[in-house]
């Protein structure tokens, strides 16, 4: 399995409070990806990177901000969490020689 | 912009019997990659398989096979032998170049004893 670590694995906040979720690779991968999963719409796109520093928005962006200061680490950050992100967030990482995302084990995250 | 589209929101299939999940796609890249990807209750993505888009032949893995038809940007997976442990979540994906990825809506498939 590759090695992703997603933390916490479980979270409730309340409205109105900053939250950060933290993923962690040991694959020294380029890329690195936060999705939210919620039913009928699969998983969407947040924010991904594609090297140290540099990051760009996903399909649904808004609310949401994100760090990469080492390539192991891909921070996402809810600014001021609302009900709307009650969700299942997953990390994923790739490489350019390994054409596949690798998923970590998912947080869900309830806000209240 | 890129779309994939699982028109079939739940499914079952008799145990050991086949079943066949579609997925079409949207895309002006010529070059990509396509996935299956499962997701079991344990809510791990676990890839199912791969086809390369410049690759004619279709992908197998076992019980697991794919109906890649690049003209009509359609991508189905056949599971064959279906068994109690393919109950899940199917999600077909796509990659760009950038290794940029898309997901489907997703396919609930229920495998009935």
């Amino acid at each position: 399995d590759a090695g992703i670590t997603q933390s916490p694995r479980h979270k409730v906040t309340e409205t109105g409070t900053p939250v950060t979720l933290r993923c962690h690779q040991t694959e020294n991968h380029r890329y690195m990806y936060w999705y939210r999963q919620d039913p009928g719409h699969g998983l969407r796109l947040i924010h991904y990177s594609y090297g140290v520093k540099d990051t760009d928005k996903g399909e649904v962006s808004d609310g949401y901000s994100v760090s990469r200061s080492k390539t192991e680490d891909f921070l996402l950050t809810l600014e001021s969490a609302t009900s709307s992100q009650t969700s299942v967030y997953f990390c994923a990482i790739s490489d350019d020689r390994a054409a596949e995302a690798f998923f970590g084990q998912g947080t869900r995250l309830t806000v209240v | 912009a890129q779309t994939v589209t699982q028109s079939q929101p739940e499914m079952s299939v008799q145990e050991a019997e086949t079943v066949t999940l579609s997925c079409t796609y949207d895309t002006s890249e010529n070059n990509y990659y396509l996935f299956w990807y499962k997701q079991p209750p344990s809510r791990q993505m676990i890839l199912v398989i791969r086809q390369e888009a410049y690759k004619q032949q279709n992908a197998t893995e076992n019980r697991f096979s794919v109906n890649f038809q690049k003209a009509a940007k359609s991508f189905s997976l056949k599971i064959s032998d279906s068994q109690l442990g393919d109950t899940a979540m199917y999600f077909c994906a796509f990659m760009k170049p950038s290794n940029q990825f898309y997901f489907g809506t997703g396919t609930s498939l229920t495998v009935i004893p």
